[in-house]
């Protein structure tokens, strides 16, 4: 079946514009995560959504990211004023909700390469 | 806070050698989960394993294995006979729940390059 998608795979900003990363979950996962990964580091989450309801943003660096999910499937994330602190790869991954003994995975995109330049 | 610590930050040995990537962990948490992902040089991250904080027993899948010592705060990946396949960075994640459903957000440790040699 299907993985989770990532598009565009590779995105080239200039300082100061806009841009918007979109990421396809797998069918019927409900749960979907953002993470930012810089070079050489490991990811770092982002944000968090359940259907469409966006329950932790704790770790949006600045008020220029927002992310939504409308209708509880694609998300969008949206870096406004972009600058170049903010090149990294950007990860998506989606899950199901958990069974009660808790067990879950998250699924990962490919990822989208951010350069701001 | 959660803080997941890998030392290791490039490790190269010789195919057929066994290896050990280390981690350390640090939360505050009574249940939690351990993970052990995989990226190749694509970029995807492969899930590997997946450890609750109430299971100590080691695990075997094949040529990979897990130590989970909880005395230590340490969960580390031992692969015995590296092939080049094996070639990818290794990250160690750490669990937290963020909602009643126990759904969780992951706190990666900065990763181990591993290089196998041919």
């Amino acid at each position: 079946g299907a993985g989770v998608s990532q598009s565009p795979r590779y995105k080239v900003a200039k300082r100061g514009q806009d841009v918007a990363l979109r990421c396809d979950p797998i069918s019927g996962h409900v749960s979907l995560f953002w993470y930012q990964q810089a070079l050489g580091q490991g990811p770092e989450f982002l944000t968090y959504f359940q259907n469409e309801a966006q329950l932790d943003k704790s770790g949006l660096p600045s008020d220029r990211f927002f992310a939504e999910r409308p209708e509880g499937s694609v998300s969008t994330l949206k870096i406004q004023r972009t600058q170049q602190e903010d090149s990294a790869v950007y990860l998506c991954a989606s899950s199901l909700i958990p069974s009660a003994q808790g067990y879950y995975e998250q699924y990962f995109g490919p990822g989208t390469r951010l350069t701001v330049t | 806070a959660q803080k997941v610590t890998q030392a290791q930050t490039e490790i190269s040995v010789v195919e057929k050698e066994d290896v050990t990537l280390d981690c350390v962990y640090e939360t505050r948490d009574t249940t939690y989960y351990l993970f052990w992902y995989k990226q190749p040089p694509s970029g995807e991250l492969v899930f590997l394993i997946r450890r609750n904080s109430f299971d100590e027993q080691n695990e075997i899948s094949g040529r990979y294995s897990w130590n989970f010592q909880k005395s230590t705060s340490s969960f580390n990946f031992t692969i015995t006979a590296s092939q080049v396949v094996d070639s990818a960075v290794y990250f160690c994640a750490l669990s937290e729940v963020i909602s009643n459903f126990g759904n969780e957000k992951l706190t990666f440790g900065t990763g181990t390059r591993l290089t196998i040699i041919p």
